[in-house]
């Protein structure tokens, strides 16, 4: 079965800095991998994916992400922080040859400190 | 286009008692999920769906039902109540490749 990890439960980073949210995955095929965003009291909202491609892909306010097969990694990142970045963040993968199944991982919380 | 909405926002059941969460969604989408939120726990599936009349186990399914009897509609039932279902509820739907679009959500509390 497919399964997602989320190692840090928070990330702290200064305004201003460059952000890693880190997420592993386990696949048995071809993994679709996504990251969504929870701001506080709202929905989740979809910020990007991978599906096939470029390893690099790149989402909504300007964050990016970069599939690596050989890590099975599924790192998103982000220049430069804003204090408006702050909000809960989840990683979420498919496998593609398996069945459409869409498991998350237990989120990481990130604080952009002003 | 509304989206993905959900019925109730919010719900008190006293441990024991039944309710139905109705999801439905105005985008055409063939899949259809019902998750549950709960703090240090994430997101987790509870069932999911891949087309109208169809439906399967997620990860945590015991103790929920699904249908899913037209497209548009998605229903999560819970037969008998524990306080060990007290969570925030949240539907969502895609297309084929797996975007999902969530609906706002249910607070359900189980006393």
């Amino acid at each position: 079965a497919q399964s997602v990890a989320q190692p840090e439960d928070q990330v702290n980073v200064a305004e201003g800095n460059p952000l890693t949210v880190k997420c592993t995955y386990s696949v048995s095929g071809n993994p679709y991998l996504f990251w969504y965003v929870q701001y506080p009291n709202r929905g989740l909202q979809f910020l990007l994916k991978y599906i096939t491609g470029d390893n690099l892909v790149k989402g909504s306010y300007g964050f990016e992400a970069e599939f690596n097969k050989s890590q099975t990694s599924f790192h998103l990142k982000k220049p430069s922080a804003l204090v408006s970045d702050s909000a809960l963040y989840f990683c979420a993968v498919r496998d593609a040859n398996r069945d459409d199944k869409i498991i998350f991982g237990k989120g990481t919380r990130l604080h952009i400190l002003p | 286009n509304a989206g993905v909405t959900q019925t109730p926002k919010f719900r008190v059941l006293k441990t024991g008692q039944s309710m139905t969460l109705l999801c439905a969604q105005d985008m055409n989408h063939e899949y259809m999920y019902w998750y549950r939120q709960d703090p240090g726990m994430g997101l987790r599936l509870i069932h999911y769906s891949v087309g109208e009349g169809t439906t399967a186990k997620g990860e945590v399914p015991d103790g929920y039902n699904v249908s899913r009897l037209k497209k548009q509609n998605f229903l999560l039932g819970l037969e008998s109540a524990a306080p060990s279902q007290t969570s925030v509820y949240f539907c969502a739907s895609s297309y084929w490749e797996g975007v999902l679009y969530f609906g706002p959500g249910t607070r359900l509390t189980v006393t």
